[in-house]
C-alpha cells in the first residue's frame, strides 16, 4: 500500500504556464517535505512544511499542507524549462523514524 | 551549506567484484542513510545510521554492508552483487539523529551497473 499518492504521475506543458501537483494520503503526517530530482542525480530539497495549513513561496512555487496534515500540494506559476524534473513529495509519520515517499510526478516544460 | 557528497559517480562491476561507495558530510548531521533508486522509483531506504550506530536495517541482503567509521562519512560496501542490485545508490543526511522532525539531504547519488 503507497500511503503518499502523487498526481498526476506525468504532466507534458508550455513554457509559461501554470501547474500544479498534488500529494495524498489517508494517514496524517508530522512533516511534509517536496524534492525535485533530475535524471541521474539526488533529489534536491525544495521545502519543508510542518504545520498544518502552512503555505511557503519559493520564487514561483508554492507549497501548501493541508489542515489535516493529510495532504499538500506544489503549485508552479509561469513553468520555465528548467522546472523539468521529477517531483517528489515525501513526509514522516508521528513516531515512526522512516521518511515515506510519493508515487511520484514526472514534469516537463517545453520552450 | 546543505552538501552530501559521494564518490565515485559511476561505478561498473562484475559480480565477483569486491568495492565501496563513500558518503561525507560537513554539515554536523547526526543521522547517515543509504537508498537505493530504481529508475522511475522513489528511493527505497536501505539504512539509517544514528549517532555513528546502526538504527534501522530494511532487511537488506548480506552482500551489502554498511560502515559509518565517523560522524561524517558513511561507506557501503559491495561484494558478490547481482545484475538486479544495478540503481542509482543515494545517500542522505539529517541534522537531528533522525526522526519524524528531521529534515534529510541527499547526495547527488552513485549510479551503479553490476554486470
Amino acid at each position: 500500500t503507497q500511503l503518499l499518492e502523487q498526481s498526476p504521475q506525468f504532466l507534458s506543458i508550455q513554457e509559461g504556464e501554470n501547474l500544479t501537483v498534488y500529494c495524498n494520503s489517508s494517514s496524517v503526517f508530522s512533516s511534509l517535505q517536496w524534492y525535485r530530482q533530475e535524471p541521474g542525480e539526488g533529489p534536491v530539497l525544495l521545502v519543508t512544511v510542518v504545520t498544518g495549513g502552512e503555505v511557503k513561496k519559493l520564487k514561483r512555487l508554492t507549497f501548501q499542507f493541508g489542515d489535516a496534515r493529510k495532504d499538500s500540494s506544489l503549485h508552479i506559476t509561469a513553468a520555465q524549462p528548467g522546472d523539468t524534473g521529477l517531483y517528489l513529495c515525501a513526509g514522516h509519520r508521528f513516531f515512526t523514524d522512516k521518511l515515506i515517499f510519493g508515487t511520484g510526478t514526472r514534469l516537463q516544460v517545453f520552450p | 551549506d546543505t552538501e552530501v557528497t559521494q564518490t565515485p559517480k559511476h561505478l561498473v562491476m562484475g559480480m565477483t567484484n569486491k568495492k565501496s561507495l563513500k558518503c561525507e558530510q560537513h554539515m554536523g548531521h547526526r543521522a547517515m542513510y543509504w537508498y537505493k533508486q530504481k529508475a522511475k522509483k522513489p528511493p527505497e531506504l536501505m539504512f539509517v545510521y544514528s549517532y555513528e550506530k546502526l538504527s534501522i536495517n530494511e532487511s537488506v541482503p548480506s552482500r551489502f554492508s554498511p560502515e559509518c567509521p565517523n560522524s561524517s562519512l558513511l561507506n557501503l560496501h559491495l561484494h558478490a552483487l547481482q545484475p538486479e542490485d544495478s540503481a542509482l545508490y543515494l545517500c542522505a543526511s539529517s541534522p537531528s539523529g533522525g526522526g519524524f522532525t528531521d529534515t534529510q539531504y541527499f547526495g547527488p547519488g552513485t549510479r551503479l551497473t553490476v554486470l
